[in-house]
């Protein structure tokens, strides 16, 4: 059964910890993305990777770093650095044969308390 | 440089009337355009694409999308709404040169019994 899976799906954490979430695909996709949400607001991507040991920032990459040394896995760290961590996001992946389709994880909760 | 507005960020009907969400796009070549639908709390799922083959496009749980190039339009439309309809419903243009999503800020649909 393939797909993308995000955990946990809910996260706490306290203000100044670093945290990493986590995504995994089994669509054999070479494109990775990782997006925030916030209420009322489109979805801002963070960061993205076309291809394994390679990505590039999106919009709003400041406080996020990411890795990608496996095709399925592409993990975002939320660090101290990032003023307002407290989101939805959302991790997707896609094809090189979807006109640009992009398939998503159901989403991990952060909250920073 | 696209963009994409949706012009409703709430649209309220009853159930078994008609649905229209309205779309609006900028981009300098033929896009390609897509509705996504998310459920509280849920990932992201596409309900329909357009990529430049027939104008009127058919997605799924019977929704259907017509791009309407002198208008630079992609409005989203069903006969009859139902409860499970009630949802947030994205409206987006593809960036073909960096296969990068730009997102409207969402339209949450909501269905009165």
């Amino acid at each position: 059964d393939g797909g993308i899976t995000q955990s946990p799906k809910y996260l706490f954490r306290k203000e100044g910890q670093n945290v990493t979430l986590s995504c995994e695909q089994n669509l054999n996709h070479d494109a990775m993305y990782w997006y925030r949400q916030d209420p009322g607001q489109g979805l801002r991507l963070i960061y993205y990777s076309q291809i394994v040991n390679d990505f590039q920032k999106g919009d709003i990459a400041e406080g996020y770093s990411v890795s990608r040394e496996k095709k399925e896995s592409f993990p975002l760290t939320v660090t101290s650095a990032q003023k307002n961590p407290t989101a939805f996001y959302l991790c997707a992946s896609r094809s090189g044969f979807s006109y640009n389709e992009q398939f998503f994880g159901p989403g991990t909760r952060l909250t920073v308390l | 440089a696209q963009s994409v507005t949706q012009l409703d960020s709430h649209v309220s009907v009853s159930e078994g009337t008609p649905v229209l969400l309205r779309c609006n796009y900028s981009s300098s070549y033929s896009p390609s355009l897509f509705w996504y639908v998310q459920h509280p709390n849920k990932g992201l799922q596409l309900l329909l694409k357009y990529t430049s083959a027939a104008t009127l496009v058919k997605g799924i749980n019977g929704f259907e999308a017509e791009f309407k190039k002198s208008e630079t339009s992609f409005h989203l439309t069903k006969p009859s709404a139902h409860m499970s309809d009630a949802a947030e419903y994205f409206c987006v243009v593809s960036d073909d040169s960096n296969y990068q999503l730009i997102w409207g800020a969402g339209t949450k649909l909501i269905i009165k019994p």
